[in-house]
């Protein structure tokens, strides 16, 4: 069974730029989460999608929005990108409710510049 | 106060050794909790999952949960240096949208 798949894995853009990730989660999993890690941080919470509806969202600010589409594929889009933006964005998959587990991909490593 | 307290470390053990990774948390919402490893410039990788107090093992892996005290543990039995790595406790609630807090991590080296 293929895992959580994120696309690019690397990134640089400029101050002022925006940029889109995806994630294709594993097959059959309705449910799709996004986190920002960096090392003063940690992993934060960002938004969670589940059937093409976001269900929650975390205390970032209103540049960073997402989506996910009718074959639960999600992206999410960062505008106006700032230099803290930098970070390793992950993307999680999970099978359905709220409390099921949550497996990652190996993430989309964004550097602004 | 953070929500969920981990140790950061770093940690160094000898090969074979046991290793215990501590979380503590202060939401009593919290119902349900995982462990993941995650390598340098890898994304988290799932190692436990368990939903209420008590012991669950796995291989090498022990998870424990007190619930009554707000603690988590993992245990590592007979540790090899291809566990050397980053230790992440997370937990959530039921009944609510996925939505994960993790503790700040702690990172383990195993010694050969």
């Amino acid at each position: 069974k293929a895992g959580v798949t994120q696309t690019p894995r690397y990134l640089i853009k400029t101050r002022g730029q925006q940029v889109t990730l995806s994630c294709s989660p594993i097959s059959g999993h309705r449910s799709v989460s996004w986190y920002q890690q960096t090392p003063g941080q940690g992993l934060q919470f960002l938004f969670e999608y589940f059937s093409e509806t976001q269900r929650n969202k975390g205390n970032f600010p209103g540049r960073f929005s997402g989506r996910q589409f009718s074959n639960s594929r999600s992206e999410m889009n960062v505008s106006t990108l700032e230099l803290g933006d930098s970070a390793l964005y992950l993307c999680a998959s999970s099978p359905r409710g709220s409390d099921t587990e949550a497996f990652f991909g190996q993430g989309t490593r964004l550097t602004v510049v | 106060q953070k929500e969920v307290e981990q140790d950061p470390g770093p940690l160094s053990v000898p090969e074979g050794a046991i290793v215990s990774l501590n979380c503590t948390y202060s939401n009593s919402a919290f119902q349900y909790f995982m462990w993941y490893r995650q390598y340098s410039r890898k994304g988290p990788e799932l190692l436990m999952y368990t939903y209420s107090s008590g012991n669950k093992e796995d291989g090498r892996f022990t998870a424990q949960v007190d619930k009554s005290s707000k603690y988590i543990s993992l245990f590592i039995r007979d540790s090899q240096p291809s566990d050397s790595a980053t230790y992440l406790c997370a937990m959530g609630s039921s009944g609510s949208a996925r939505q994960l807090t993790f503790g700040s991590g702690t990172q383990l080296t195993v010694l050969p």
